[in-house]
């Protein structure tokens, strides 16, 4: 089945720096990978997400990169600010089957 | 719109106990999943949904979990008898299978801890 790698674990940024999150995933066959925001005590929220027909998705502040050769994929967020602190999760699935494999998170913290 | 609602919100056991969560998912969806998070890890899945069939259960512990989707609409998950390691939060989400995102909505989730 698959299996979503996802690093670093916890990431602290200067707030206006850029962070980068990677996942890799195992089972070529997926072809779906949102990325989801969680802050502490919350349900996780989706943030942006990109299909394997696409390279690259951006969505404001935040980017999504797709390298389906090598199967990983990137959340880019630019000009961090405090409210951007939470954990992030990546998930893999192929798109009609419905069922999400997670990442296992990174927390993310943005320094004033 | 009423997001995917579940209950209770913070549950405290003793071990042994039986513990049962429910959720009501967003109006309109029918698909339907029980996700286990453990603290500080991404959520796991239970059990999926389509309507009220389950589909994927592949997960789910048959021992001593359990869970219904009656009517293809509410669902209760039930843990009998508790063993210190089911302390978690126990997440629901829903999502609509014609949709053209597949996203997943979740639910504030059921934390659960067993003394």
């Amino acid at each position: 089945g698959e299996n979503v790698e996802q690093h670093p674990s916890t990431l602290s940024v200067q707030e206006g720096d850029s962070a980068v999150i990677k996942c890799t995933y195992s089972d070529s066959a997926s072809n779906y990978f949102p990325w989801y925001k969680q802050e502490l005590g919350k349900r996780p929220q989706l943030i942006i997400d990109i299909r394997s027909n696409v390279g690259e998705k951006k969505d404001q502040r935040i980017a999504v990169t797709l390298n389906k050769t090598a199967k990983h994929f990137s959340l880019h967020i630019t000009e961090t600010q405090p409210e951007d602190s939470a954990v992030y999760f990546c998930a893999a699935s192929m798109r009609g089957e419905g069922k999400l494999i997670f990442g296992q998170g990174t927390e993310l913290s943005v320094k004033p | 719109e009423a997001g995917v609602v579940q209950s209770p919100r913070y549950k405290i056991i003793e071990k042994k106990q039986p513990v049962a969560f429910w959720c009501n998912p967003i109006s309109g969806h029918n698909t339907l999943y029980w996700y286990l998070q453990n603290l500080g890890q991404g959520p796991e899945l239970l059990i999926r949904y389509e309507n009220e069939e389950a589909v994927d259960d592949s997960q789910l512990p048959k021992d001593r979990f359990s869970a219904e989707r009656l009517k293809g609409v509410d669902s209760t998950l039930k843990i009998q008898p508790a063993e210190l390691g089911d302390s978690a939060v126990y997440l629901c989400a829903s999502s609509f299978t014609g949709a053209n995102t597949g996203e997943l909505f979740f639910g504030e989730g059921s934390r659960l801890t067993v003394l």
